[in-house]
């Protein structure tokens, strides 16, 4: 299993300005992966983020919108840029960790406002 | 392409009825797995069972059970005797075997369970 620590837990934030969100695993991990889920919605992959590498961002995501930082095998940044109201969702970072009962875990999510 | 379908949007039910989340699913994939999560009001995301696709045993836990169905791409969730507490979003999920492991998630089932 992996414990996965999130910061912040939530934030109100001003429009145009950025958010950093931490994501910490108690475990090495290969992979981490963030997901935005918007008010009401569903769960979707914003990155795949692997050590030593550029992130791989799914369609409709940007680098320069959502870059990502890892450093090494337990942690991983998400910055929120230019924040706009749009932006205000639920962040959460998610480790898979491989083997018989591979599943994915989930931080608690950072709950993010933009006004 | 994969695609998560959860039809039902919100369950109302009476505490100690049951009831059964839909979820169906599409892949070209032969080896998948499917995941159903709850998502309580405090938002984190809480891992209750994974599927593979080559096991199509139904499993009970509790008051939980899972009826996994490959002929009709199939993975519903019931709840017996449902109480208070079950009342979250409850999210079913798919992911293949090869490449990243990317999760597709369904739009969720929001359960009421009043008392």
């Amino acid at each position: 299993s992996a414990v996965i620590s999130q910061k912040p837990s939530r934030d109100i934030c001003q429009r145009g300005t950025s958010l950093t969100i931490q994501c910490q695993v108690d475990s090495q991990v290969t992979m981490m992966f963030w997901y935005r889920q918007q008010p009401g919605q569903s769960l979707t992959l914003i990155a795949t983020a692997n050590q030593g590498s550029e992130a791989t961002y799914e369609s409709g995501f940007v680098i320069d919108k959502f870059p990502i930082s890892r450093p090494n095998l337990t942690f991983s940044t998400l910055t929120v840029s230019n924040m706009s109201p749009e932006d205000s969702s639920i962040y959460l970072c998610s480790v898979e960790v491989t083997g018989m009962n591979t599943e994915a875990f989930f931080g608690q999510g950072t709950r993010l406002t933009v006004v | 392409a994969q695609k998560v379908t959860q039809a039902q949007t919100e369950i109302s039910v009476v505490e100690k009825e049951d009831v059964t989340l839909d979820c169906v699913y599409e892949t070209r994939d032969t080896t998948y797995y499917l995941f159903w999560y709850k998502q309580p009001p405090s938002g984190e995301l809480v891992f209750l069972i994974r599927r593979n696709s080559f096991d199509e045993q139904n499993e009970i836990s509790g008051r939980y059970s899972w009826n996994f169905q490959k002929s009709t791409s199939s993975f519903n969730f019931t709840i017996t005797a449902s109480q208070v507490v079950d009342s979250a979003v409850y999210f079913c999920a798919l992911t293949h075997t090869s490449g990243t492991y990317k999760y597709i998630f369904g739009t969720g089932t929001r359960l009421k369970v009043l008392a």
